[in-house]
């Protein structure tokens, strides 16, 4: 079974600033997919970023990246350039390759950007 | 393109009474997956269909069922509800075909078990 982890209960950053979100997974799998989910007070749950393990390259959509470490697996959130809109919980997921897989999810980190 | 539809939105219940929670999933879109969310908690994962059949399931009780349409739209049944059932209950859609297995949520229906 796969677990992932989030240690962060919440995190606070000012507007414009950076902030990383962490987040440890434990799996004997080798082929699998990390996400970070989004989740605003209106609940729409919004992916933020993918990553497939077998990629060695970091995945990057605008002001968010990862940290992909596979060896000590670690899946890291860094946001750039904080926005108000940015405050939500952020959850981490993990998802095996294989058809018809499930999400597992992280217990989440509650992100407020001060202005 | 409509994405994920979830209805009711909202929905209180007495224990021992009986749901059903209605997805459509995103165009072009044919599993469905069912989570649910407690109150400042992750989702778990409840099951996924695909096909019109229940291909996984998490660690939930009997009470919990579901069922997908041809149209892929799909339901979700608890039966005999206990307090602990009060959630917010997510539905996800995916294409089976594109081999990235990317899940698109819906708002989620809020569920409160009086």
């Amino acid at each position: 079974a796969q677990t992932v982890t989030q240690s962060q209960p919440e995190m606070s950053v000012q507007e414009a600033e950076t902030v990383t979100l962490s987040c440890t997974y434990d799996t004997s799998e080798s082929n699998y997919y990390l996400f970070w989910y989004k989740q605003p007070p209106s609940r729409q749950m919004i992916l933020v970023i993918r990553q497939e393990a077998y990629k060695q390259q970091n995945a990057t959509e605008n002001r968010f990246s990862v940290n992909f470490q596979k060896a000590a697996k670690s899946f890291s959130l860094k946001i750039s350039d904080s926005q108000l809109g940015d405050t939500a919980m952020y959850f981490c997921a993990f998802m095996k390759a294989t058809s018809g897989s499930r999400l597992t999810f992280g217990e989440g980190t509650q992100l407020t950007v001060n202005p | 393109d409509a994405g994920v539809t979830q209805s009711p939105t909202h929905l209180i219940k007495t224990r021992g009474q009986q749901v059903t929670l209605r997805c459509s999933p995103k165009s072009g879109h044919d599993t469905v997956s069912w989570y649910q969310q407690a109150l400042g908690q992750g989702p778990q994962f409840i099951f996924q269909y695909y096909e019109e059949e229940e291909r996984q399931r998490g660690n939930f009780p009997d009470r919990f069922s579901g069922h997908q349409f041809p149209n892929y739209s799909s339901e979700l049944n608890v039966n005999a509800l206990l307090l602990g059932d009060s959630a917010l209950y997510l539905c996800a859609s995916s294409w089976a075909g594109t081999g990235i297995y990317e899940q698109y949520f819906g708002p989620g229906t809020r569920l409160t078990v009086t």
